[in-house]
């Protein structure tokens, strides 16, 4: 079955560090998105891709960068980690022309 | 102030009861998706819609898009049914990005 995974599920890293979260779909999708999840806010878009060598800036995309060499893969790096990016991250991918979501299951980021 | 309006934020309800989530919009869209997020878990679509009415199981979802309004309603729920659901819309020309409810967290009980 395609599936969307993330990992890691949890990660734990100091103010400053780089971290990267990965994505990998195996639905062939051309979208792909990350988003973060605060109380109080919902989901807010970080980064999206519509196909390989793609990227654009979301809502909340400062302090982020993605690159998507591949289909199946758009990788999330937080370049200086900051407390302010404590949070759950989603990553999620669609078909073209708007179809069904499909979301990963979350990675929680804790920055100390 | 926020283009998806979810309401209530929160709703607690005894097992067998018959449940509605409102979802209102102050946007043109292309579609509407119902979302639902387990406690510490992954995010599924329930539905995608665009217009009128659809059915799953024991859930149903409408649209009225003349009232910009959408109602997620959940018959003879369960405790399995405890959740946060999420409304999302997708607006015109805005490819597959989604903008969010900030959701309503449902606990249902024996």
């Amino acid at each position: 079955d395609a599936e969307i995974t993330q990992s890691p599920r949890h990660k734990i890293t100091e103010t400053g560090r780089q971290v990267t979260l990965a994505c990998h779909q195996t639905w062939n999708h051309n979208n792909m998105f990350w988003y973060r999840q605060d109380l109080g806010h919902g989901l807010r878009l970080i980064h999206y891709s519509y196909g390989v060598q793609d990227t654009n800036k979301g809502e909340v995309s400062d302090g982020y960068s993605v690159s998507r060499s591949n289909t199946e893969d758009l990788p999330l790096t937080l370049e200086s980690a900051a407390s302010s990016q404590t949070s759950v991250y989603f990553c999620a991918s669609s078909g073209v022309g708007g179809t069904e979501a499909f979301f990963g299951q979350g990675t929680r980021l804790t920055v100390v | 102030k926020n283009e998806v309006e979810q309401s209530p934020q929160n709703l607690t309800a005894q097992e067998g009861e018959f449940i509605t989530i409102n979802c209102s919009y102050s946007v043109g869209i292309s579609a509407l998706h119902w979302l639902q997020q387990h406690p510490g878990g992954g995010i599924v679509s329930l539905f995608m819609l665009s217009s009128g009415k659809k059915k799953h199981g024991r859930l149903i979802a409408t649209i009225n898009i003349q009232e910009k309004h959408s109602s997620l309603h959940i018959t003879a729920s369960h405790p399995r049914d405890s959740a946060v659901y999420i409304c999302a819309v997708r607006k015109p020309g805005t490819a597959s990005k989604l903008t969010f409810g900030t959701g309503t967290r449902l606990q249902v009980t024996l």
